[in-house]
């Protein structure tokens, strides 16, 4: 089927605004995440969710940014008030994994082509 | 904690030559993987091989072969026959047992050169 689709690819924001990141996730994949990519750089883990629950959110870099994934399938990442350091790419991925014990193949993360996030 | 090291930022390689791309981890735990993703310029992570922890085979997919040390905490990708379109960002990413996100190292930028 259809791989991680993201919407938008490109967002200008002027300081203050909020803005709304949507990801698709492929069809059936459990576990989804987020991660946030700065420029030349690896990227970073932000939040989990095993279907509609959100297990993990330690790597969220502060109260203003905000996920949630209501039915368990698409997922949409909130940042409100932007400032110029939330400027990255952000990055969704999903996996089939149910995250039992073990690492094992189910475990790849296949992800998105990401939205790029300028803030001004 | 978990981390991932990749010391070569940048790498050349000729086409059609082999080039292998360093990365080493740190990691207590006895269960994880490792998965190595290509990045070219257009910015989606592409997934290129994985090896777990018990496996006691060297991971190999088409071009792509992963040199697994578990005593040293080394799992370097090997590209043979380098084409063109390798030149790219390639990561080499963790996850352990228990934790469900993945550690990413900070990437080596290889270029292929005709």
């Amino acid at each position: 089927g259809a791989g991680v689709s993201q919407s938008p690819r490109y967002k200008v924001a002027k300081r203050g605004q909020d803005v709304a990141l949507r990801c698709d996730p492929i069809s059936g994949h459990v576990s989804l995440f987020w991660y946030q990519q700065a420029l030349g750089q690896g990227p970073e883990f932000l939040t989990y969710f095993q279907n509609e629950a959100q297990l993990d959110k330690s790597g969220l870099p502060s109260d203003r940014f905000f996920a949630e994934r209501p039915e368990g399938s698409v997922s949409t990442l909130k940042i409100q008030r932007t400032q110029q350091e939330d400027s990255a790419v952000y990055l969704c991925a999903s996996s089939s994994s149910l995250g039992l014990a073990g690492v094992g193949h189910t475990d790849t993360q296949y992800f998105g082509p990401g939205t790029r996030l300028t803030v001004l | 904690a978990q981390k991932i090291t990749q010391t070569q930022p940048g790498m050349f390689v000729q086409e059609k030559e082999a080039v292998t791309l360093d990365c080493t981890y740190d990691t207590s735990d006895q269960s994880y993987g490792l998965f190595w993703y290509k990045q070219p310029s257009s910015g989606e992570m592409i997934f290129l091989i994985y090896q777990g922890s018990y496996d006691e085979q060297n991971a190999t997919e088409g071009r792509y072969s992963l040199n697994f040390q578990k005593a040293r905490k080394s799992a370097n990708l090997v590209i043979s026959a380098s084409q063109l379109g390798d030149s790219a960002m390639y990561f080499c990413a963790m996850r352990v047992n228990y934790g469900q996100n993945f550690v990413f190292g900070p990437g080596t930028r290889l270029s292929v050169l005709p």
